[in-house]
């Protein structure tokens, strides 16, 4: 089926450190990808979208890069800061059918 | 601005009770979705919909109903034979492309929990 797995958390990083989210999905075809992020006690907002094979998303410093070759969006950023503690969702819309199916959620804390 | 709003933020159910949880988007969306989140789970779809009077059940509809009357509602009715209705609800709404490349916004949430 079409499935969305997430590495999971928590993940704990001192300030300024390099993130890596893994995320990879099953699908056949060419789905767009996204990354959200949630924090406490609020919905999610997107964080950054990829459309087609190769494209890289990226917003306030977060870039993921759609790889076909490897099924994978994993999401990057070069220096976090404690402002960045959050859980973040990978997910993938479902061509054809206005559904997105999303991982489990990978909780980022940041430590100054 | 336009934005997606749910209400009320904490809702409690009485045993054997049905209640109803609101969302409204002014964004102009087609469609509409409502999730379940529990720890460790991720996001569950319940239900959504892709336009107006129509609607499909998602992968957890049990004890859930819905209707979709107008464009920008789309509440959710928790009803008494969901055995397990404490989580938090969430409801999103996004443009309709074939492609479902068009991002969903969420609304705030709605935290049940069982008296």
């Amino acid at each position: 089926g079409n499935s969305v797995t997430q590495m999971e958390g928590p993940v704990t990083l001192s300030e300024e450190a390099f993130l890596t989210i893994n995320c990879t999905y099953t699908a056949t075809g060419y789905p767009s990808l996204f990354w959200y992020v949630q924090y406490p006690g609020e919905g999610l907002q997107l964080l950054l979208k990829a459309t087609k094979a190769d494209d890289k998303g990226s917003n306030k410093g977060f870039e993921a890069t759609y790889r076909k070759e490897t099924t994978s969006f994993h999401l990057e950023k070069g220096s976090v800061q404690v402002s960045d503690s959050a859980v973040y969702f990978c997910a993938r819309a479902h061509e054809g059918y206005q559904k997105v199916t999303f991982g489990t959620g990978t909780k980022l804390q940041v430590i100054p | 601005d336009g934005g997606i709003t749910q209400s009320p933020k904490y809702l409690f159910r009485k045993e054997g009770q049905n209640v109803t949880l609101s969302c409204e988007q002014n964004l102009n969306h087609d469609a509409m979705y409502w999730y379940r989140q529990d720890p460790g789970q991720g996001l569950r779809l319940i239900y959504y919909s892709q336009i107006v009077n129509d609607f499909q059940k998602g992968d957890i509809a049990e004890g859930y109903s819905v209707s979709r009357e107008k464009k920008e509602s789309f509440p959710l009715t928790v009803t008494s034979a969901q055995k397990n209705p404490t989580a938090f609800y969430l409801c999103a709404s996004s443009f309709r492309t074939w492609e479902g490349n068009q991002p969903q916004h969420f609304g705030d949430g709605t935290r049940l929990s069982i008296l």
